[in-house]
């Protein structure tokens, strides 16, 4: 079945590292975006690229940084800059740019938590 | 700047119907819906267009009012299984990326 797999569901750091989640699609999507959830804020988008070796800054983009070299994954960094990185981060993907005509579909998220 | 969701959460009980609000103080030209169920995927609902019919999803409908850059999601006849938060994200007619509100936790008791 085709999906947007995200690892690891629950990752846990020491303050100061930086840490890699992994998000892989086999939807042969285009787009792939990274959006980070608090309590009570809804879903802040991070970053997103619509195509490979290329990506945008999101409303929340400090303190991250992400790569596409391939069509099918799009892994984010959280780097010891990201002043309150605890959060619910849930990666996404669409045929297209989000919009009218698509629809955004979700990976299980990981629960990133830095003490 | 986020589309606004209310209320913030809802109560009912099954078979009960509610109504999710979600406005906006941009002009818009489409609203999605999603719903998340606690530790799991946001799932998609439906999108609804800037001049476009009313939606529906099972026993989930949903309109968009331009004017009012304001979107409805009617839940008719609740199910245990409509649980979870409901968060609505918003495409303005500026071209910017689709932005989600705080979402609405709606919690359906037998």
């Amino acid at each position: 079945d085709g999906g947007i797999t995200q690892s690891p569901k629950y990752l846990f750091r020491k303050e100061g590292q930086n840490v890699t989640l992994s998000c892989e699609q086999n939807l042969n999507h285009d787009a792939m975006y990274w959006y980070r959830q608090d309590p009570g804020q809804g879903l802040r988008l991070i970053y997103y690229s619509q195509i490979v070796n290329d990506f945008q800054k999101g409303d929340i983009a400090e303190g991250y940084s992400v790569s596409r070299e391939k069509k099918e994954s799009f892994p984010l960094t959280v780097t010891s800059a990201q002043k309150n990185p605890t959060a619910f981060y849930l990666c996404a993907s669409s045929p297209l740019r989000a919009s009218y005509n698509s629809p955004l579909h979700f990976g299980n998220g990981t629960r990133l938590t830095v003490t | 700047q986020q589309p606004v969701q209310s209320p913030q959460a809802v109560i009912l009980r099954e078979g009960e119907d509610a109504v999710i609000n979600c406005s906006s103080s941009k002009a818009l030209y489409s609203v999605h819906w999603y719903r998340q169920k606690h530790g799991e995927a946001p799932v998609f609902l439906m999108i609804l267009l800037k001049g476009g019919e009313q939606m529906r999803h099972e026993k989930i409908s949903a309109s968009f009012n331009e004017k009012k850059q304001q979107s409805s999601l009617y839940l008719t006849a609740s199910q245990l299984s409509y649980s979870g938060t409901y968060f609505c994200g918003t495409e303005d007619n500026a071209g910017n990326m689709l932005t989600f509100g705080g979402g609405t936790r709606l919690m359906v008791k037998p």
